[in-house]
């Protein structure tokens, strides 16, 4: 079974400064997605970023960046010039990409909450 | 667009009560969800369909049932309601296999 692990509970960040949020995984397959989804006071789930694991270019959004490591199963996310409404629970996920009717079922890590200070 | 629509937003129940928590999308979404969050442990699938008339289990489904008669709904019930299941719950769907998915803003639920 694929396990998620976000090793930080809590996090904080000054204002304009960048953080970075730890994530494993493990797994035996050889393809599947990783997400972090943004989960702010409001309780609403918002997909921040995804990569594909055969995709070795690491994914960017904007401010958001991640560190993809396949072999190290890791898979990090980089927050630059970090603002207030960067404030909230943040959850990485793993989805396989096998056959059958296991496509769409998420495993999310503990999640990390993340407080940004001005 | 509403996208994932879930009703209600809070409930409270006794304990032995069934209720169904109702979970709509107007997206045409083939794969909808439904999760549980409780603290430290992230959210966890209860139960899952890839399509109206096809459902499975999750990780934690002992105590919930589904159905998938559309395309468009995906009710969660739970026949007999315990302490243990005081949680929010989220509802997510999404188009095809390799799409993220989208969530509904979450029900939470409170058994006393």
């Amino acid at each position: 079974a694929q396990t998620v692990t976000q090793s930080q509970p809590e996090m904080s960040v000054q204002e304009a400064e960048t953080v970075t949020l730890s994530c494993t995984y493990d797994t035996s397959e050889s393809d599947y997605y990783l997400f972090w989804y943004k989960q702010p006071p409001s309780r609403q789930m918002i997909l921040v970023i995804r990569q594909e694991a055969y995709k070795q270019q690491n994914a960017t959004e904007n401010r958001f960046s991640v560190n993809f490591q396949k072999a190290a199963k890791s898979f990090s996310l980089k927050i630059s010039d970090s603002q207030l409404g960067d404030a909230a629970m943040y959850f990485c996920a793993y989805r396989r990409n096998a056959g059958g009717t296991s496509y769409g079922k998420l495993t999310f890590g503990q999640g990390t909450i993340l407080t940004v200070h001005p | 667009n509403a996208g994932v629509t879930q009703t209600p937003k809070f409930q409270v129940l006794k304990t032995g009560q069934s209720m169904t928590l109702q979970c709509a999308q107007d997206m045409n979404h083939e794969y909808m969800s439904w999760y549980r969050q409780d603290p430290g442990m992230g959210l966890r699938l209860i139960h899952y369909s890839v399509g109206a008339g096809i459902t499975d289990q999750g990780e934690v489904p002992n105590g919930y049932n589904v159905s998938r008669s559309t395309t468009e709904d995906f009710p969660l019930r739970l026949l007999s309601a315990a302490p243990s299941q005081t949680s929010v719950y989220f509802c997510a769907s999404s188009y095809k296999r390799f799409q993220p998915q989208h969530f509904g803003d979450g029900t939470r639920l409170s058994i006393l």
